[in-house]
């Protein structure tokens, strides 16, 4: 059973231009989020979906970003006109039940995002 | 508010010596807590979790946390260290009534040979 799978692995972006970041949940997970890891921190929660739904958003920048997890297909996290800030570690998180914080997150392994 | 607080910034521990990192929540009701590894340049991997019953938790790689709610805390510990536990450990919460996880900042684990 594969993991959670994020692509690509690394990104180098400059400023001004977008950036898209792919995951695919773990088969069987219907519940999908992002963290951000910005360099020398933790983990910080942005977004929480489930098909074709935002669930939760509170943690997600009110510009530039959005998210979506379509019926068919992986979630996308966007981010328009990227600035140095946006310099990251983007987790995609997945798991199988009721996406209340009870339930154990599977991570995948990240994209490493780079705003020259 | 929920938090998780880690802290130990960095550890430096012999091979073969004992270890414990320590960590405290922050959370009103029954927490949900976990321990977390990332090698460097990795993604994160599920060492424990702890949820109900037993205080005292087991997790693969020979580590065990205890929860104690008394002290708000759920130290990861583990008898004997190998120069593979180099990596960085992230604690966190999560609970019934939010669908998040908390992190804390992570303790950077350094094995001396």
């Amino acid at each position: 059973n594969a993991g959670v799978m994020q692509n690509p692995r690394h990104l180098v972006r400059r400023r001004g231009q977008e950036a898209r970041l792919r995951c695919s949940p773990m088969k069987g997970h219907s519940h999908v989020y992002w963290y951000r890891q910005l360099p020398e921190e933790g983990l910080k929660f942005m977004v929480y979906l489930q098909k074709e739904n935002i669930i939760d958003e509170s943690g997600m920048p009110k510009e530039r970003f959005s998210a979506e997890f379509p019926k068919e297909g992986p979630s996308i996290l966007r981010i328009q006109q990227v600035v140095r800030g946006d310099s990251a570690a983007y987790f995609c998180a997945s798991s199988s039940t009721s996406g209340s914080g009870a339930d154990t997150q599977y991570f995948g392994p990240g994209t490493r995002l780079t705003v020259l | 508010a929920q938090s998780v607080t880690q802290p130990d910034i960095h550890i430096t521990v012999s091979e073969g010596a004992s270890l414990e990192l320590r960590c405290n929540y922050s959370y009103g009701a029954t927490p949900y807590l976990f321990w977390y590894v990332q090698s460097p340049g990795q993604g994160l991997q599920l060492l424990l979790k702890y949820f109900s019953g037993d205080t005292l938790v087991q997790g693969i790689k020979g580590f065990e946390a205890e929860f104690k709610r008394s002290q708000s805390s759920f130290n990861l510990r583990k008898p004997s260290v190998h120069w593979s536990d180099a990596a960085e450990y992230f604690c966190a919460v999560g609970g019934y009534n939010f669908n998040k996880f908390y992190f804390g900042s992570g303790t950077k684990l350094n094995v001396k040979p």
